[in-house]
């Protein structure tokens, strides 16, 4: 079945610090690759999203390419600040037809000032 | 656009009582909604899908007689959880989705609501 996998938490860094979240993924076909953030107390709001190979998300300064060949859709910020302090969630959707997204566990990322 | 709301946003109640959350997409049509439950510091478990004016479909290990799934119409779906027990205090999750459209399958999700069973 489909799964995604997340780099382990928690992740600290010091504000303008560069980040990469990673995330792998195996599905059959083609998902659709999504990344969520969900701050404290709060539902989670869509970050990014990439629906088929080589596409770039971006979004508030955060990127994801869509590799098939690594399956991969590794999460980037040149230069993070102290409010991007979240629960980030790696998702995929799979081929057109199918609606469940699967989540990965989740990293928490921490930027102190 | 794709605006979500749950409500209410904290409920506390106690063992033996059942509790309504309802999920509402305030700006588009959702013709499919999905309800998650979170435990703390853990990823979202899907917990039913559900379709307009059609029964919900759980996820294996979710008991439909006790989380009652309804989504009477395009831009609300309540879940009622019956008889709730301390076990069952958990951050509730919703999400809803539009009409697909090729591959348009984006999710959109509601703040949550966090039940207390006391």
């Amino acid at each position: 079945g489909n799964s995604v996998t997340q780099m382990e938490g928690p992740v600290t860094l010091s504000e303008e610090a560069f980040l990469t979240i990673n995330c792998t993924y195996t599905a059959t076909g083609y998902p659709s690759l999504f990344w969520y953030v969900q701050y404290p107390g709060e539902g989670l709001q869509l970050l990014l999203k990439a629906t088929k190979a080589d596409d770039k998300g971006s979004n508030k300064g955060f990127e994801a390419t869509y590799r098939k060949e690594t399956t991969s859709f590794h999460l980037e910020k040149g230069s993070v600040q102290v409010s991007d302090s979240a629960v980030y969630f790696c998702a995929l959707s799979g081929a057109q037809g199918a609606q469940k997204l699967v989540f990965g566990q989740g990293t928490r990322l921490t930027i102190n000032p | 656009g794709a605006v979500v709301s749950q409500h209410p946003s904290r409920v506390i109640c106690k063992s033996g009582t059942s509790v309504k959350i309802e999920c509402r997409s305030l700006d588009f049509q959702a013709t499919t909604m999905f309800w998650y439950r979170q435990f703390p510091k853990q990823s979202l478990m899907l917990m039913a899908t559900s379709n307009e004016g059609s029964k919900a479909t759980y996820e294996q290990g979710v008991e439909k007689d006790k989380f009652l799934i309804n989504h009477a119409s395009l831009t609300l779906s309540t879940l009622t959880v019956t008889s709730a027990h301390p076990e069952d205090s958990s951050f509730y999750i919703c999400s809803a989705r539009g009409p697909t459209s090729g591959r348009t399958d984006t999710q959109y999700f509601g703040p949550g609501t966090r039940l207390t069973v006391l």
